[in-house]
Order: C-alpha cells, then sequence, then structure tokens
C-alpha cells in the first residue's frame, strides 16, 4: 500500500532557530516528492520537487534532501521566521500506472518570537 | 499568468442536497485533480482530470462526482450531502509532464454541511 508518513506531527521552535521535517514512503514505482507549505485556510504551494536523481533542492531558507534508496525526504528551514508557521506536507507521485499523489498527513509547524 | 481560481469559496448546505463546486485552471494546464481536506484526515485525493477524461480516482464513494470541460475548466458535485463531507475542497491544476510536473493549487472552497 502506497503510504507517506511524516514527523513530528507538530512542533513548536523558537524565531531564528532552525529545524528539520521528516517524510518516509513506500510509493513504489516513484516518481518525484514534492514539498508543499501550506498556511491556514489556503490551499498549498509548492517549496520543492525532487525526481529520483536528485537528492537535494534549495528554495531559499528551504532545502529538501531525498534519498531514494531508504525513501526517505527531509525539508530543513533555516533562520526560521514567524511567517514559517504554517503546514509542512510531503507529496509522492508513483509512476508506471501508479502516478496518483499520495500525500503525508502535515506537520503543523509553529514559530513563536 | 492568473493562477487557480474557486468558486463559490464559503458554501453552506443541509443535509441530503447536493453541491457543485468549479475550478478553472491556470491557462495552458490540461490537468485538474481534486482534493478533500479535513482536520483529521490530511488532503486526501479524489479525481483527476486530463483533457475532459478521470485518469485517476481516489477511494471516495459514488457520490462524488466530476467532469472537466473543452476548456479544462472543471466541476465537481457532491450528492446526498452528509455531515461529514463538511470540509476544504481545493481543486489544483498542472501541466502533466510527469517527471516536473508541479501542481498549483486554488484556494478552495470550504464546504459545511448542516
Amino acid at each position: 500500500k502506497n503510504q507517506v508518513e511524516q514527523s513530528p506531527q507538530s512542533l513548536i521552535i523558537l524565531e531564528g532557530k532552525n529545524c528539520t521535517l521528516q517524510c518516509n514512503y513506500t510509493v513504489s514505482p516513484f516518481s518525484n516528492l514534492r514539498w508543499y507549505k501550506q498556511d491556514t485556510g489556503r490551499g498549498p504551494v509548492s517549496l520543492t520537487i525532487m525526481t529520483f536523481s536528485e537528492n537535494t533542492k534549495s528554495n531559499g531558507r528551504y532545502t529538501a534532501t531525498l534519498d531514494a534508496d531508504t525513501k526517505q525526504s527531509s525539508l530543513h528551514i533555516t533562520a526560521s521566521q514567524l511567517s514559517d508557521s504554517a503546514s509542512y506536507i510531503c507529496v509522492v507521485r508513483g509512476n508506471f500506472g501508479n502516478e496518483k499523489l499520495t500525500f503525508g498527513t502535515g506537520t503543523r509547524l509553529t514559530i513563536i518570537p | 499568468k492568473a493562477g487557480v481560481t474557486q468558486t463559490p469559496r464559503y458554501l453552506i448546505k443541509t443535509r441530503g442536497q447536493q453541491v457543485t463546486l468549479s475550478c478553472s485552471p491556470i491557462s495552458g494546464h490540461r490537468s485538474v485533480s481534486w482534493y478533500q481536506q479535513t482536520p483529521g484526515q490530511g488532503l486526501q485525493f479524489l479525481f483527476e482530470y486530463f483533457s475532459e477524461t478521470q485518469r485517476n480516482k481516489g477511494n471516495f464513494p459514488g457520490r462524488f462526482s466530476g467532469r472537466q470541460f473543452s476548456n479544462s475548466r472543471s466541476e465537481m458535485n457532491v450528492s446526498t450531502l452528509e455531515l461529514g463531507d463538511s470540509a476544504l475542497y481545493l481543486c489544483a491544476s498542472s501541466s502533466y509532464d510527469l517527471e516536473r510536473d508541479e501542481q498549483f493549487f486554488g484556494p478552495g472552497t470550504r464546504l459545511t454541511v448542516l
């Protein structure tokens, strides 16, 4: 069964600190993995997208890594800001007849001043 | 380029009624996907349309249906509404390049079933 699991479920950190969110998946075969940021009451916004051949991708203070062998990804946020408070969702697309997107349930990140 | 638009933004219905939600994708995008998001379940995939054909379908009952028009605009319909259908319904469009596709989400329609 295709699954995407994220940890932690929620996280609270001080403004200016770094943090890392985790994503483990079982989707196979694998096409790509993306991280989304979703502010409360809004649609998700794409942060990064990586194929199996890419092991790191940055978008400003966000850096995603991918280990396709262990089926793990992480999203590292550097020098957090209050505006980083949101849910972060890991999404995996399968391939070769299994092209559906499988969503993680997200990590709720709260940045406190 | 205009983003994905969804109408209406908010909707209140009662049990047993039906509802139709609309989504206009980004110009040039031919793939439209629909998702249901609830606090307990997160984002759940409903269905995906490409060039007026349903390509993928999630595990939802037949009360949930959709269609896509020749201009790529899409609608989803929920019949015989239940309290549990209260959720944020999100639509996303993409150009559907499997390797590099990126989905762009609309703001969602907040459906409340009383």
